[in-house]
């Protein structure tokens, strides 16, 4: 079945080190998305990519990084210059020329 | 910029009881309109979408309205079910040209619907 896959499902961290999500989708679809989740405060645009080896930051990629070297996958970096890193984290696609989107299951980062 | 503002929870119901959950957007350009779901420790699934002026999105019993005039997008459901409650989401999108560039979310509101 076709889908987008998210791992790990949890995720935990030191402060101070760097620390990459995983986000595969096999939807052949063009455009990818990361969206950061906090309780009350919706998602949240971090970065996308609407082709592949391009992308473009969103409302709030300061202390992430992102790179998109084939269709299918779209990895996230949080890095220790995220202040605040503690958040559940969704992936997702889009056919690029629509703005509906399909999302994976979540990450959920702690800081320990 | 883009924005939408939807009711916040908790809204809770008892089985049954009719649902109306508010959004309204402000956007720069002419958007497509969703709602979407979100159960626990779950990732986000699209309810019902709707492209146009006047268009009505439906699934599952749930209906919504594009209302450019009012600017609007109301969630609507006749007769809600325990396994209706979770977490709904307003969301805009708008093709730039160039692509979409993403979606921009209310909230959410929470839904409890009591047996």
């Amino acid at each position: 079945d076709g889908g987008i896959t998210q791992s790990p499902k949890y995720l935990f961290r030191k402060e101070g080190q760097n620390v990459t999500l995983s986000c595969e989708q096999n939807l052949n679809h063009d455009a990818m998305y990361w969206y950061r989740q906090d309780p009350g405060q919706g998602l949240r645009l971090i970065y996308y990519s609407q082709i592949v080896n391009d992308f473009q930051k969103g409302d709030i990629a300061e202390g992430y990084s992102v790179s998109r070297e084939k269709k299918e996958s779209f990895p996230l970096t949080v890095t220790s210059a995220q202040k605040n890193p503690t958040a559940f984290y969704l992936c997702a696609s889009s056919k690029g020329r629509t703005p509906e989107a399909f999302f994976g299951q979540g990450t959920r980062l702690t800081v320990v | 910029g883009d924005s939408v503002t939807q009711m916040e929870g908790p809204v809770t119901l008892s089985e049954e009881a009719f649902l109306t959950i508010n959004c309204t957007y402000t956007a720069t350009g002419y958007p497509s309109l969703f709602w979407y779901v979100q159960y626990p420790g779950e990732g986000l699934q699209l309810l019902l979408k709707a492209t146009k002026a006047d268009d009505k999105g439906s699934n599952k019993g749930f209906e919504a309205t594009y209302r450019k005039e009012t600017t609007s997008f109301h969630l609507e459901k006749g007769s809600v079910q325990v396994s209706d409650s979770a977490v709904y989401f307003c969301a805009l999108g708008l093709y730039s040209g160039g692509g979409a560039d993403g979606l921009t979310f209310g909230k959410g509101t929470h839904l409890i619907i009591q047996p």
